[in-house]
């Protein structure tokens, strides 16, 4: 299967400082990517999609200007966590979905866990 | 009411046991099914991912699609201990920028 590749793995982080998580596609090119948020023991709580070239659609209740998103090229997305605070500690994950092959396919970056002191 | 229900669990078998996973869903538009399984603090990997109606086979794993009954189903074989993990189904209709997921169950296989 396709490979998404996400970093870093973990990092942990004073309060009011900003973490950048990176999500590639490695051997294809991906449009579209996902970022999600998890909880605990709960499912995948989708934050955002990301378009390349274009801004992020944000779902209700996530805030723009705390998770900065950009999506420069087609094999590179980065979630911003600006200003960071202990209830953003979470596991984040990407996801990416193949370009033009009409394949409907999600592929899943291994993570991220975030720690906010 | 959610758009994806998928039975909650957790679900707890001994190895070698027959396991059978579950989801129902609303939104008759959905046209693919896909079955992840993720273990802890990682991201999910793909394991089925089915079209339409009909069953697949993957090894041990086979996926059903009832669309008439708006239910789908991943039933694992010959069940082993590496196989404990949360299962999340996922699916999504041909024009949705997202797919909508389950909130998974979690399966225990015992030795």
């Amino acid at each position: 299967g396709a490979v998404v590749s996400q970093h870093p793995s973990w990092v942990i982080c004073k309060s009011g400082t900003s973490v950048k998580i990176e999500c590639r596609s490695l051997d294809f090119q991906a449009t579209t990517m996902f970022w999600y948020r998890q909880f605990p023991k709960q499912s995948l709580m989708l934050m955002a999609t990301s378009n390349e070239g274009s801004k992020a659609t944000y779902e209700q209740g996530v805030e723009k200007d705390k998770f900065l998103i950009n999506h420069a090229s087609l094999t590179l997305s980065t979630l911003t966590v600006t200003s960071a605070h202990p209830e953003d500690s979470s596991f984040y994950i990407c996801s990416a979905r193949q370009t033009g092959t009409g394949n409907e396919k999600l592929f899943f970056g291994s993570g991220t866990q975030l720690s906010v002191l | 009411q959610k758009e994806v229900e998928q039975d909650p669990g957790p679900l707890s078998v001994p190895e070698g046991a027959i396991v059978s996973l579950n989801c129902t869903y609303s939104n008759s538009a959905f046209q693919y099914f896909m079955w992840y399984r993720q273990y802890s603090r990682k991201g999910p990997e793909l394991l089925m991912y089915t079209y339409s109606s009909g069953n697949k086979e993957d090894g041990r794993f086979t996926a059903q699609v009832d669309k008439s009954s708006k239910y789908i189903s991943l039933f694992i074989r010959d069940s082993q201990p590496s196989d404990s993990a949360t299962y999340l189904c996922a699916m999504r209709d041909t024009n949705a920028g997202k797919s909508t997921f389950g909130d998974g169950t979690t399966l225990t296989v015992k030795p």
